[in-house]
């Protein structure tokens, strides 16, 4: 699976949006874009995932760069609750071991009031 | 409600005493992690379950067993912990959406400390 590098932290005031990057510049035409949090030592939660087009659900937007080496998670409005470590992850689409994550360091986002 | 339950949430025992941490999972999904987080290091991969009866070592499966008898469990065993596995543990459930994506489901975690 191909390695992602994350900004270590970043800030973002409530009520905007958060814009987290993740480069992927070795990454492979059959690998998708996953995105995951981990608020305070919880469980990760799955966010969303892409492979070559821009995707929206109720938590994110995803936009992925043409050449796919790189991407942005977006939180349209965000809340003092999405303070959270995020973490991008590239993962080869039906590997066999199908449970397998591989969670780097994350970006640490600390949304301020 | 759909989730991944692990018990005990927070254990402190003593080196050698054989304990196990449990999971349950309520989604009928066929795969199954265990995972250990520390500073620095980050979530690692223990053991996976791709089905009833089929399990197999992740990045760091040693002091760790697991079994998988039915499809919603699947629990962790430390034969004889010690104190490097003093860690965050948890649990996950997957299953494939659909075009080979996955979504894994994580459990609340248990944080074991081990004196």
């Amino acid at each position: 699976d191909a390695k992602t590098t994350q900004p270590t932290s970043m800030d973002c005031a409530e009520g905007r949006a958060a814009n987290l990057p993740c480069n992927h510049s070795t990454i492979s035409g059959n690998e998708y874009v996953y995105w995951y949090r981990q608020i305070h030592s919880q469980g990760p939660q799955y966010i969303i995932h892409g492979l070559k087009n821009n995707e929206t659900n109720e938590m994110a937007s995803l936009i992925i760069t043409e050449d796919r080496k790189s991407s942005t998670l977006i939180l349209p409005h965000a809340t003092l609750r999405d303070t959270a470590v995020y973490y991008c992850i590239v993962r080869e689409a039906g590997s066999s071991n199908t449970g397998k994550l591989i969670f780097g360091q994350g970006t640490t986002l600390q949304v301020k009031p | 409600e759909a989730q991944v339950t692990q018990n005990p949430r927070y254990l402190i025992t003593v080196t050698g005493k054989k304990l196990t941490v449990t999971c349950s999972q309520n989604m009928n999904h066929e795969y199954m992690s265990w995972y250990r987080q520390d500073p620095g290091l980050g979530l690692r991969q223990i053991y996976y379950s791709m089905n009833v009866e089929v399990t197999d070592k992740g990045d760091v499966p040693e002091g760790y067993k697991v079994s998988r008898k039915e499809k919603r469990n699947f629990p962790l065993i430390l034969e004889s912990p010690s104190p490097n596995q003093t860690s965050l543990y948890f649990c996950a459930s997957s299953y494939q959406r659909g075009r080979g994506v996955t979504e894994a489901f994580f459990g609340q975690g248990t944080r074991l400390t081990v004196v």
